[in-house]
């Protein structure tokens, strides 16, 4: 069985800062990646995904995620938060079967600073 | 861009009573899903569809839920009898002809807010 742990429920981090959002991932066979973004009162928007060809992903809004299997991790980063990144962050998992589903982590709201 | 769209946005019902939530997915895609999020929670997988038929569901998904693909377009949920605990956001998605256990990934709607009084 697939699952994700979100360090973190709540981050917050200065306007211009480094964004680290942490996810680790738990699999029985090589899993598929994604993070997803969650505005307030809206549905969910896919940031990025990793399907095990570039261990380096980019997403939209200047994100990237990597996937190191070592660590069992795919960290969220982006090099400088800006205020309309403040929402809500879900880093997701599924197995390499067609009709799988993805599993959500608990999600971590992400605040700016001004 | 193609979306999943959702009605109604906002649905308040009294327990006891029966809800369908409506789902339009996009057009060209095969995979539908059911997800929910309570008040502060985590977003929890309730079902998927394919081929007309239910891939996989949760424990939530017990006799008290069903889904439909009426008519090739729509996809529905129906809660028969809604309880307090029903109260969530309900998410619709769906997943192109690939399916997300192939990398394809899901799209979400904006929801409905079931709200059970």
């Amino acid at each position: 069985a697939q699952s994700v742990t979100q360090l973190g429920s709540h981050v917050s981090v200065s306007e211009g800062a480094l964004v680290l959002l942490r996810c680790n991932y738990s699999s029985s066979v090589p899993p598929y990646l994604f993070w997803y973004v969650q505005y307030p009162n809206q549905g969910l928007q896919l940031l990025l995904k990793y399907t095990s060809a570039a261990t380096l992903v980019k997403g939209i809004n200047g994100f990237e995620a990597e996937f190191k299997k070592s660590e069992t991790s795919f960290h969220l980063t982006k090099p400088s938060a800006h205020m309309s990144d403040a929402a809500e962050y879900f880093c997701a998992v599924s197995a390499k079967n067609r009709d799988d589903k993805i599993i959500f982590g608990k999600g971590t709201r992400l605040h700016i600073l001004p | 861009e193609p979306e999943v769209t959702q009605t109604p946005s906002h649905q308040v019902t009294q327990m006891g009573q029966e809800v369908i939530l409506r789902c339009v997915p996009i057009s060209n895609h095969l995979y539908f899903y059911w997800y929910r999020q309570i008040l502060g929670q985590k977003v929890e997988f309730l079902v998927s569809f394919y081929n007309n038929e239910i891939s996989e569901k949760s424990e939530i998904f017990d006799d008290q839920f069903s889904v439909e693909r009426p008519d090739g377009s729509n996809f529905t949920l129906k809660i028969r009898s809604t309880k307090l605990e029903d109260s969530a956001m309900y998410f619709c998605a769906s997943s192109g002809s690939t399916g997300v256990g192939l990398g394809s990934p899901l799209h979400f709607g904006n929801g409905t807010r079931l709200t059970v009084t």
